[in-house]
């Protein structure tokens, strides 16, 4: 079974900062998804960035990027240009290619401080 | 517009009760999904379906019982609640195949 873990329990980032959120997974698919979900205070879950794993292109969604390293089974999160609206719960999960269940990490809280 | 709803945003009920969660998606996808976050914001599966058929149903007790009336309702049914189904519960959506899932406000569901 697929599992995903998420290191850092709690971040936090001086606004207008650089903020890096890490997440590893194991697996023995060899295609499949990677994706970050952002959880506010609201609740809300909402995707932030989106990741397949058969492209070596990391993805980017303005200031939000990934470093994803195959091999290493990592998945790290990059916040660049930090701001106070970043403050939320980030989870990393992992789909595999032929299915829908999707896996979560245990999250890790950010705070962006003034 | 809102892409997935739930209803309602709030329950609180006491031990044995029965209840349920409404879930609707206007996005025309054909796969929903229900999730559990716990107490520590743990999301876990519980069920998903695919155009009316059940495809996932993780272990989770059988006073759980999704039920989905169409392609863009998957409502979520829970016999003889326990304290330990305090938690809130999550609706998504997606396309078929393993594609990005949208997820639904959330319910919190407090047992009493």
């Amino acid at each position: 079974a697929q599992t995903v873990t998420q290191s850092q329990p709690e971040m936090s980032v001086q606004e207008a900062e650089t903020v890096t959120l890490s997440c590893t997974y194991d697996t023995s698919e060899n295609n499949y998804y990677l994706f970050w979900y952002k959880q506010p205070p609201s609740r809300q879950m909402i995707l932030v960035i989106r990741q397949e794993a058969y492209k070596q292109q990391n993805a980017t969604e303005n200031r939000f990027s990934v470093n994803f390293q195959k091999a290493a089974k990592s998945f790290s999160l990059k916040i660049s240009d930090s701001q106070l609206g970043d403050t939320a719960m980030y989870f990393c999960a992992f789909m595999g290619r032929d299915n829908n269940d999707m896996r979560f990490g245990a999250g890790t809280r950010l705070t962006v401080k003034p | 517009d809102t892409a997935v709803s739930q209803t309602p945003k709030y329950l609180v009920t006491q031990m044995g009760n029965d209840k349920s969660i409404k879930c609707e998606q206007n996005l025309g996808h054909d796969t929903m999904y229900w999730y559990k976050q716990d107490s520590k914001k743990f999301l876990k599966i519980m069920f998903s379906y695919n155009n009316k058929e059940l495809i996932i149903n993780e272990t989770v007790p059988n006073r759980f019982s999704p039920k989905s009336p169409d392609k863009a309702h998957l409502n979520l049914h829970i016999n003889s609640l326990e304290l330990g189904d305090s938690a809130v519960y999550f609706c998504a959506s997606s396309r078929q195949g393993a594609q990005t899932q949208y997820f639904g406000p959330g319910t919190r569901l407090l047992v009493l």
